[in-house]
């Protein structure tokens, strides 16, 4: 069985630039997450989707970051424009329906100049 | 909201046993999980508990007192791969997961 996808695996852009992250989930997972790991600390949540629906959002800098789930299986996580402190480990992880383990993608490591 | 305290850091020999604590306050909870994390990768699953008491897998084992807010992952015969950073995490009731920091563990020969 396939893992979590994710691409790319490394970006690097200049402040003030749009970058976009793209993550497919293990096949039949529901639940997503999109999470962002800082150096020497535990991932983040970003936002937490059920299916195609967002149900979690309240961490989501709305300003600047914006996320889609269409059809409910791929999702994109952008960014615009990056800011310095954006640069860290943006995460992907799926859920299968009624389970709780999450299962990780091997992250984007992003760094802004 | 929610907190997680782990140690920052722990050595440990190879062969030996190491505990690695975890507290949490939390609202809803409905489970605590361990991940082991190697420097550069993903996380990955090692143990989830639900209810008190432990939880043995191998190597492995995980104790859960939900009364006192605590956790614990003992690691038995280290080996050499087991240096990695181990996350603590906390699951509400609410379908929320909050990790802690993490505790990078050295295992030296």
């Amino acid at each position: 069985e396939a893992g979590v996808v994710q691409s790319p695996r490394y970006k690097i852009i200049e402040k003030k630039q749009p970058v976009a992250f793209w993550c497919n989930p293990i096949s039949g997972h529901n639940t997503l997450y999109w999470y962002r790991q800082n150096l020497g600390q535990g991932p983040e949540l970003l936002i937490r989707y059920e299916n195609e629906e967002a149900v979690d959002d309240s961490q989501l800098p709305k300003d600047r970051f914006s996320a889609e789930r269409l059809k409910g299986v791929d999702s994109t996580l952008k960014i615009q424009p990056a800011e310095l402190g954006d640069s860290a480990v943006y995460l992907c992880a799926s859920v299968p329906g009624g389970q709780e383990t999450q299962y990780f993608g091997p992250g984007t490591r992003l760094l802004v100049l | 909201g929610q907190n997680i305290d782990q140690p920052t850091e722990m050595t440990a020999t190879e062969g030996a046993i190491v505990q690695i604590n975890c507290t949490y306050q939390t609202s809803g909870f409905n489970g605590l999980f361990w991940y082991q994390q190697h420097a550069g990768e993903a996380p990955t699953f090692l143990s989830y508990n639900v209810l008190d008491g432990l939880e043995e897998k191998g190597r492995f084992s995980s104790f859960l007192s939900r009364s006192k807010g605590y956790s614990y992952l003992l690691l038995k015969e280290l080996q050499m791969k087991d240096s990695a950073s181990y996350l603590c995490a906390v699951n509400t009731n609410a379908g929320k997961s909050t990790f802690g920091d993490g505790t990078t563990l050295t295992v030296k020969p």
